[in-house]
């Protein structure tokens, strides 16, 4: 799988968008980019993925640069229950077993 | 509708001594997984099964064995504890291609003395 860089950590204040960014240059063409997060002790928990469009559930938004080689989550309207760690993850669509890569993740502290 | 479970949530094991971690899922996915999360690190692949009867070694199985019970059962045996294996584990089940997200259980954190 191709590999992502995140930054470390990221601080954001309540209400506002929280905008994470993840590198990954080197992806492909079958490779899909995912995000998850991890809040505290908890298991890691899907927010999203998209190939090259732009997609948005009613947790976040992901948008894809055109060349694909970077992304960004955006959590509109950040609350306390979104400090977490958050993870992106660039695998194939159909990889054997549908493995997930994970890095070092974002941290991400939304403040009061 | 209860998801991933996992058991125990919480184990010490001294230096040698042997334990199973179980895991369940009641979404009747295909695919389970064993992560294991070390201390500010993100989680690395154990053992994973794509379907009942099949198991694969993942990033790091050294030290681990793994049985798939049954279609809802995943379990990770670890015969001779090290400290070196004090760390969170977590079980996931999926649908085994696409982009089916990973579901997973809320952890069972070792130590090993």
């Amino acid at each position: 799988d191709a590999k992502t860089t995140q930054p470390t950590s990221m601080d954001c204040a309540e209400g506002r968008a929280a905008n994470l960014p993840c590198n990954h240059s080197t992806i492909s063409g079958n490779e899909y980019v995912y995000w998850y997060r991890q809040i505290h002790s908890q298991g890691p928990q899907y927010i999203i993925h998209g190939l090259k469009n732009n997609e948005t559930n009613e947790m976040a938004s992901l948008i894809i640069t055109e060349d694909r080689k970077s992304s960004t989550l955006i959590l509109p309207h950040a609350t306390l229950r979104d400090t977490a760690v958050y993870y992106c993850i660039v695998r194939p669509y159909n990889n054997a077993g549908n493995m997930l890569t994970f890095g070092g993740g974002t941290r991400l502290m939304v403040k009061p | 509708n209860a998801g991933v479970t996992q058991t125990p949530k919480f184990q010490v094991l001294k230096t040698g001594q042997s334990m199973t971690l179980q895991c369940a899922q009641d979404m009747n996915h295909n695919s389970m997984y064993w992560y294991r999360q070390d201390p500010g690190m993100g989680l690395r692949l154990i053992y994973y099964s794509a379907s009942e009867g099949t198991t694969d070694k993942g990033e790091v199985p050294n030290g681990y064995n793994v049985s798939r019970l049954n279609k809802r059962e995943f379990s990770l045996r670890l015969e001779s504890a090290a400290p070196s294996q004090t760390s969170v584990y977590f079980c996931a089940s999926s649908e085994p291609s696409g982009y089916n997200e990973q579901f997973f259980g809320p952890g069972t954190r070792l130590t090993v003395l």
